[in-house]
């Protein structure tokens, strides 16, 4: 357990349907990231929050895929009307985003199925 | 385009083998290069690599990276059935200090 978790942990929802998964970082990590991992890849990157900020988007992140970080602490990520090539693990990683050692660290993640 | 390139994507060995897995780089504004082991769960973390030429050792597993080259290796010695798993591979860049991964190598070791 490294500290970061995600909720559900498995979701399966109809074709068109709308998800929100959650994740609560590492409590004084500054950072947090969202990647989504296909079966047969590595993780791809999502986006990245400072603190509260969204400072980057991958353009996989398509109009569909919103993420939030109100406070600073913890973070969702929404997709609407799903697709069933949105079925995938999304994971959230968290860090403390200082100096050169800037591990993130994974939580176990959300797997997504879309019927 | 930032890319990150392993090979093989996947082997198969006996216990007590010694592997050695290959992670190339093409990363903007490179900062670090990260091992990370997966089994059925979230990746956990093995070895951060920032300087050319100094080994980074954990037991039986050791890894170093080359900046002129652009790449790294990941050494297990003695292989164990433990350490079947998907090994990944991942550039960071500076500034967001997001990661590109790899799509990983399968290990599998075979009692």
């Amino acid at each position: 357990d490294t500290g970061v978790s995600q909720n559900p942990r498995h979701k399966i929802t109809k074709r068109g349907q709308n998800v929100t998964f959650r994740c609560d970082p590492i409590s004084e990590h500054n950072r947090l990231y969202w990647y989504r991992q296909t079966l047969g890849q590595g993780p791809e990157f999502l986006t990245y929050f400072q603190n509260e900020a969204q400072l980057e988007k991958s353009r996989l992140l398509s109009d569909r895929f919103s993420a939030e970080r109100p406070k600073g602490s913890f973070s969702t990520l929404e997709i609407q009307r799903t697709e069933q090539g949105d079925s995938a693990m999304y994971l959230c990683a968290s860090s403390l985003g200082s100096g050169i050692l800037n591990e993130q660290f994974f939580g176990p993640g959300t797997r997504l199925t879309v019927l | 385009e930032d890319k990150v390139v392993q090979s093989p994507l996947s082997l198969v060995v006996h216990e007590g083998d010694t592997v050695t897995l290959n992670c190339s780089y093409e990363v903007t504004n490179f900062r670090s290069l990260l091992w990370y082991k997966q089994e059925k769960k979230a990746p956990t973390f093995l070895f951060m690599l920032t300087s050319s030429g100094i080994e980074k050792k954990s037991g039986r597993l050791s890894s170093i990276l080359d900046k002129k080259e652009l790449f790294s290796i990941l050494n297990i010695t003695a292989t164990q059935t433990g350490d079947s798993a998907i090994y990944l591979c991942a550039g960071v860049t500076s500034g967001t200090y997001k990661y590109i991964f790899g799509t990983g190598t399968r290990l599998k070791v075979l009692a």
